[in-house]
């Protein structure tokens, strides 16, 4: 089955610099990659998503790129802020099997 | 849009009663629902996948005796957890994907925190 490995489990990052997190999965058939933030005490909520057809996406300060063939997404926040720290998680699925394979989770934190 | 709700947001219960958490898409109907756990300080693990007006699928491992799972409408998920222990004491949080539009997209509810003393 699926297996999905996120990088690093802790980042530290002063406000206005830009932060990284990477992911790798296993499985080539994955097709969809979603990142979701996770605030303490709170659900997980949906920042972005990629899917296979494209390579790179952004929405405001906040950018992912898919490399198919290394297997590999990473999650880009640029000018970050206080209120960007939180815990993030990337997930990978086949659409045909539906469920969402998390990676282990970041706990990024900004300091001002 | 896609707001998934879930009720109650917290509940304390004494050791070997039941509880029932309640999960609701509130602004779209949900082809499938999914029931997650998460322990403090680690990742979401899935418990169970549920479609509507069918059996849900467990994942290895999780009794499916123990988490009652009923999705009885496209709007309304149901967890109940059986003669509750203190190893259930847990975070427990629902998903929902779209019937219509992006239906791999998972929205997830807000969580349960669940202690059992």
């Amino acid at each position: 089955g699926e297996n999905v490995e996120q990088h690093p489990s802790t980042l530290s990052v002063q406000e206005g610099d830009s932060a990284v997190i990477k992911c790798t999965y296993s499985d080539s058939a994955s097709n969809y990659f979603p990142w979701y933030k996770q605030e303490l005490g709170k659900g997980p909520q949906l920042i972005i998503d990629i899917r296979s057809n494209v390579g790179e996406k952004k929405d405001q300060r906040i950018a992912v790129t898919l490399n198919k063939t290394a297997k590999h997404f990473s999650l880009h926040i640029t000018e970050t802020q206080p209120e960007d720290s939180a815990v993030y998680f990337c997930a990978a699925s086949n659409q045909g099997a539906q469920k969402l394979v998390f990676g282990q989770g970041t706990r990024l934190t900004i300091n001002p | 849009g896609a707001v998934v709700s879930q009720h109650p947001s917290r509940v304390i219960c004494k050791s070997g009663t039941s509880v029932k958490i309640e999960c609701r898409s509130l602004d779209f109907q949900a082809t499938t629902m999914f029931w997650y756990r998460q322990f403090p300080k680690q990742s979401l693990m899935l418990m169970a996948t549920s479609n509507e007006g069918s059996k849900a699928t467990y994942e290895q491992g999780v009794e499916k005796d123990k988490f009652l799972i009923n999705h009885a409408s496209l709007t309304l998920s149901t967890l109940t957890v059986t003669s509750a222990h203190p190893e259930d004491s847990s975070f427990y949080i629902c998903s929902a994907n779209p019937r219509q539009g992006a239906r791999d997209t998972q929205y997830f509810g807000p969580g349960t925190r669940l202690t059992v003393l």
